[in-house]
C-alpha cells in the first residue's frame, strides 16, 4: 500500500507558465520533504517542511505543508527549461524516524 | 567533500546468481540508508544503519537480502539467490544528525537487471 499518493504523474509544460504538483496521504508525518531527481542520479533535498500550514519558498518554487500534516503542495512560477526533472514528495513519521516514505514522482518537462 | 558514492553503477546478472552491492557513505555520517525503485513503482525503505547497527531493517523483502556496514563505515547489500522481482534501482543514502535535525543525501543508485 502506498503511503504518499503524488500527482499529476506526468506533466507536460511550456516555458513560463504555472505549475502545481500534490503529495497527499490519509497518514500524518512529522516532516516533509521534496526532492528532485536527474537522470543517472539520486533525489537531492529541496526543501523540507515540519509545521503544519508552513510555506517555504525556493526561488520560483514555493512548498506548502498542509494544516494537519497530511498533504504538501509544490507550485512553481514561470516554470524554466532548466525546472524539468523527477519531483519526489518524501514523509518522516515520528515513529520511524530517519525511515522517508515517498511518493512515485512527478516528472516535468518544460518546454523552451 | 566527496558524495555518497555506489559501486557497480550496472549489474546484470542471471536469475539464481549472487550479486552484492557497495555504498560508500558521506565521511562522518553515523546514518546510513538503503532503499529500491523497482520500476512503476515508488522509492521505498529496506534498512537503516546507525553506525555499524541495523536501526531499522522491517523494509527488506525477504531472507535472500543480507546487508552489512562492518566498522561503521562502507556498506553492502548482498542478493543471494537473486530472482526477477528483485530488478530495480537501489539507492544508498547518508545523514548525520544535526540538533535534531538530519539530511540524507542520496548515492547516484546500482541499477540491478535480474534475467
Amino acid at each position: 500500500t502506498q503511503l504518499l499518493e503524488q500527482s499529476p504523474q506526468f506533466l507536460s509544460i511550456q516555458e513560463g507558465e504555472n505549475l502545481t504538483v500534490y503529495c497527499n496521504s490519509s497518514s500524518v508525518f512529522s516532516s516533509l520533504q521534496w526532492y528532485r531527481q536527474e537522470p543517472g542520479e539520486g533525489p537531492v533535498l529541496l526543501v523540507t517542511v515540519v509545521t503544519g500550514g508552513e510555506v517555504k519558498k525556493l526561488k520560483r518554487l514555493t512548498f506548502q505543508f498542509g494544516d494537519a500534516r497530511k498533504d504538501s503542495s509544490l507550485h512553481i512560477t514561470a516554470a524554466q527549461p532548466g525546472d524539468t526533472g523527477l519531483y519526489l514528495c518524501a514523509g518522516e513519521k515520528g515513529s520511524t524516524l530517519g525511515r522517508l516514505y515517498f511518493g512515485r514522482g512527478t516528472q516535468l518537462t518544460v518546454w523552451p | 567533500e566527496a558524495g555518497v558514492t555506489q559501486f557497480p553503477s550496472h549489474s546484470v546478472i542471471e536469475k539464481g546468481q549472487t550479486v552484492t552491492l557497495r555504498c560508500d557513505p558521506i565521511s562522518g555520517h553515523d546514518n546510513l540508508y538503503w532503499y529500491r525503485r523497482v520500476m512503476g513503482k515508488e522509492i521505498k525503505f529496506l534498512l537503516h544503519f546507525v553506525k555499524e547497527s541495523k536501526q531499522d531493517e522491517s523494509g527488506m523483502p525477504n531472507n535472500r537480502f543480507l546487508a552489512e556496514r562492518t566498522g561503521g563505515t562502507y556498506s553492502t547489500l548482498k542478493v543471494q539467490p537473486a530472482e526477477l522481482e528483485d530488478s530495480g534501482v537501489y539507492f544508498c543514502a547518508s545523514s548525520q544528525w544535526d540538533r535534531g535535525k538530519e539530511t540524507q543525501y542520496f548515492g547516484p543508485g546500482t541499477r540491478l537487471l535480474v534475467l
